[in-house]
């Protein structure tokens, strides 16, 4: 079975400073691993994904995470932040080639002005 | 393509009265999902369907129906409303590639249910 941690239910952050929303994860297989982002009032939507190759993903919005096998950890980052970015952020893993999903209990990063 | 849509919007019900949840695509994607998300609880997954015809548990089951006659479709089903389904219900769907599931959820925009 799989299990997603993130250690942060809210992070409140200056504009234009970086950020770092942690997720660990514990698997006995390998696995596939997202952050999705949820604007207030809508449905989630997939921000970047893990599934092989290159452990550095990125989003077309400046965000990446880096997938550390070692540390089962797949953190979320964005050098400088925007108030738009202000929003609910969930990491999720799945076994490889399953679809269930887990998901972790997100962090609300909250951006100041 | 409208997505994944989900109807209604808003729903509240009292303890007891049943009703139904409907999801649709138009992606043509064989797996859908149905979650709730509760504060400080992430998402948690109720059904899922693999095809039409098909359907499994997820985490959180009880108290929930579902099936899926169509590709499209894939309603919800609260046969006798509970405070504890007060939640935020999401529906997505997905598909796989060359038989292999690897690929992200889409997400519809949710119903928020209220059970009195």
């Amino acid at each position: 079975a799989q299990s997603v941690t993130q250690l942060d239910s809210q992070v409140p952050v200056f504009e234009e400073a970086p950020v770092e929303l942690r997720c660990n994860y514990s698997s006995s297989v390998s696995v596939y691993l997202f952050w999705y982002v949820q604007y207030p009032n809508q449905g989630l939507q997939l921000l970047l994904k893990y599934l092989s190759g290159s452990t550095l993903v990125e989003s077309i919005n400046g965000f990446e995470a880096e997938f550390n096998k070692s540390q089962t950890s797949f953190h979320l980052r964005k050098p400088s932040v925007h108030i738009s970015d202000t929003a609910e952020y969930f990491c999720a893993v799945s076994a490889s080639g399953t679809y269930k999903y887990i998901f972790g209990t997100g962090t609300r990063l909250k951006v100041l002005a | 393509n409208a997505g994944v849509t989900q109807t209604p919007k808003f729903q509240v019900l009292k303890t007891g009265q049943s009703m139904t949840l409907q999801c649709a695509q138009d992606m043509n994607h064989e797996y859908m999902s149905w979650y709730r998300q509760d504060p400080g609880m992430g998402l948690r997954l109720i059904h899922y369907s693999v095809g039409a015809g098909i359907t499994d548990q997820g985490e959180v089951p009880n108290g929930y129906n579902v099936s899926r006659s169509t590709t499209e479709d894939f309603p919800l089903r609260l046969l006798s409303a509970a405070p504890s389904q007060t939640s935020v219900y999401f529906c997505a769907s997905s598909y796989s590639l060359a038989g292999v599931y690897y690929n992200e959820q889409f997400f519809g925009p949710g119903t928020r249910l209220t059970v009195l």
